[in-house]
């Protein structure tokens, strides 16, 4: 049963234009979120996190919410650079155990330019 | 600059032979992190570690084992590869940055085993 969900294996958006990735949890324990991009036969970088006492995180172009009674959280890239096509991951975790972070399938961006 | 490395990029053992992976943090990160990446799988987390000589098993540990001996230094271990055993490896550290969490990845070690 996946504890982290991505539903949409890929995305494809115009340059410039708003990307909105979408992750869903089903452990109402999970107090910390990670978004990752990954390009091919390179590492994950990390690129933002919230934990559950907030709603919003903005990090220049990239701002995560997170909607705790829906269980829902998502990363939106504004502007979209051709640069941002990648596979992102969103990633969850407990405190309570201890930060063994649980990752989603993955959605592959393309920003079209 | 956070940096996590990996000791080699690419690795090519034979069936049986005993591996070693190692991984060293700069962040003095409590937490380190051994996952393994497949196509269609995603990343699944083989071992972690939240302090020195401390280890949790993650969703996969069955045919791995781990080191923590130092804060900055986490090894993964293969005691006896298994051609399913081939993939790419990342190791990861983390810890707690002012309400939020951080994680940062090595460059990943994709293992062959033939």
């Amino acid at each position: 049963d996946q504890q982290v969900k991505q539903n949409s294996p890929s995305l494809s958006v115009q340059e410039g234009r708003i990307s909105i990735l979408n992750c869903d949890y089903t452990n109402s324990m999970f107090d910390y979120f990670l978004w990752y991009k990954k390009y091919p036969a390179e590492g994950p970088t990390f690129l933002i996190s919230i934990s559950s006492i907030k709603d919003k995180n903005e990090d220049g172009r990239f701002t995560v919410f997170l909607n705790k009674s829906a269980k829902h959280l998502s990363l939106h890239i504004v502007p979209s650079q051709p640069g941002d096509s990648a596979v992102y991951f969103c990633a969850a975790s407990a405190r309570n155990y201890g930060q063994n972070f649980v990752f989603g399938p993955g959605t592959r961006l393309s920003v079209l330019p | 600059d956070v940096k996590v490395t990996q000791s080699s990029r690419y690795l090519v053992k034979r069936t049986g032979e005993k591996v070693f992976l190692e991984c060293v943090q700069d962040m003095d990160h409590e937490n380190m992190f051994w996952y393994r990446q497949d196509p269609g799988l995603g990343l699944r987390l083989i071992y972690f570690s939240y302090d020195v000589k401390m280890k949790e098993k993650g969703d996969i540990p069955e045919g791995y084992s781990v080191s923590r001996e130092k804060k900055e230094r986490f090894s993964l271990i293969l005691e006896s590869a298994s051609t399913n055993q081939t993939s790419m490896y990342l190791c990861a550290s983390g810890g707690v940055k002012g309400d939020s969490y951080e994680q940062y990845f090595g460059p990943g070690t994709r293992l062959t085993v033939t």
